[in-house]
């Protein structure tokens, strides 16, 4: 139980693309979705908290309009990179919780921007 | 200091042998506790999730929680190759929607055949 598929795996794309990557919970209904972002030998950087229905909260430093949380579904999650410069590289990581039950997290996806 | 403190090793230790992983925290208010071992280019899979003081046991993995000096442990008995990966310990003050996850910085962990 408790699966979080997070699609796609790796993206590799051309600077000043905005890319799209999907979280869904896929037997349980997520009323809270995390996106993380990880860099190399680091841990899990929180980048905003989203429920259902309502606007994401963004941690400090984490540009909004930069990246786009929608949360449509108790199922799916979306986060879109616009306009994605190399400086926005990594591994992009979403986190699925339902009421008082730990977050479990996808597979993660790599992005490349050339 | 850091709310979560890990020692990211790299831990390297013989097929068999048991592995201790630990954590230390600063805030009293944690309440929960969470181990998570992440593959690499994997997402972090949950491994233990406990509540307040005391061991809780999942096959050849114990969680351990000693509130008193705050600090955290996972066991792992039996060591095998392929529980060569990177240990995360996180906590949480409450266990509500919203709740953030302050994270350790992971031990890296190699199993020797």
């Amino acid at each position: 139980g408790a699966v979080v598929s997070q699609h796609p795996s790796w993206v590799i794309c051309k600077s000043g693309t905005s890319v799209k990557i999907e979280c869904r919970s896929l037997d349980f209904q997520a009323t809270t979705m995390f996106w993380y972002r990880q860099f190399p030998k680091q841990s899990l950087m929180l980048m905003a908290t989203s429920n259902e229905g309502s606007k994401a909260t963004y941690e400090q430093g984490v540009e909004k309009d930069k990246f786009l949380i929608n949360h449509a579904s108790l199922t799916l999650s979306t986060l879109t990179v616009t306009s994605a410069h190399p400086e926005d590289s990594s591994f992009y990581i979403c986190s699925a919780s339902a009421g008082r039950q730990p977050q479990h997290f996808g597979d993660g996806t790599r992005l490349s921007i050339l | 200091q850091k709310e979560v403190e890990q020692d990211p090793g790299p831990l390297s230790v013989p097929e068999g042998a048991i592995v201790s992983l630990n954590c230390t925290y600063s805030n009293s208010a944690f309440q929960y506790f969470m181990w998570y071992r992440q593959y690499s280019r994997k997402g972090p899979e949950l491994l233990m999730y406990t509540y307040s003081s005391g061991n809780k046991e999942d096959g050849r993995f114990t969680a351990q929680v000693d509130k008193s000096s705050k600090y955290i442990s996972l066991f792992i008995r039996d060591s095998q190759p392929s529980d060569s990966a990177t240990y995360l310990c996180a906590t949480s003050s409450y266990a509500g929607n919203n709740r953030k996850l302050i994270w350790g910085l992971g031990t890296s962990l190699a199993v020797n055949p």
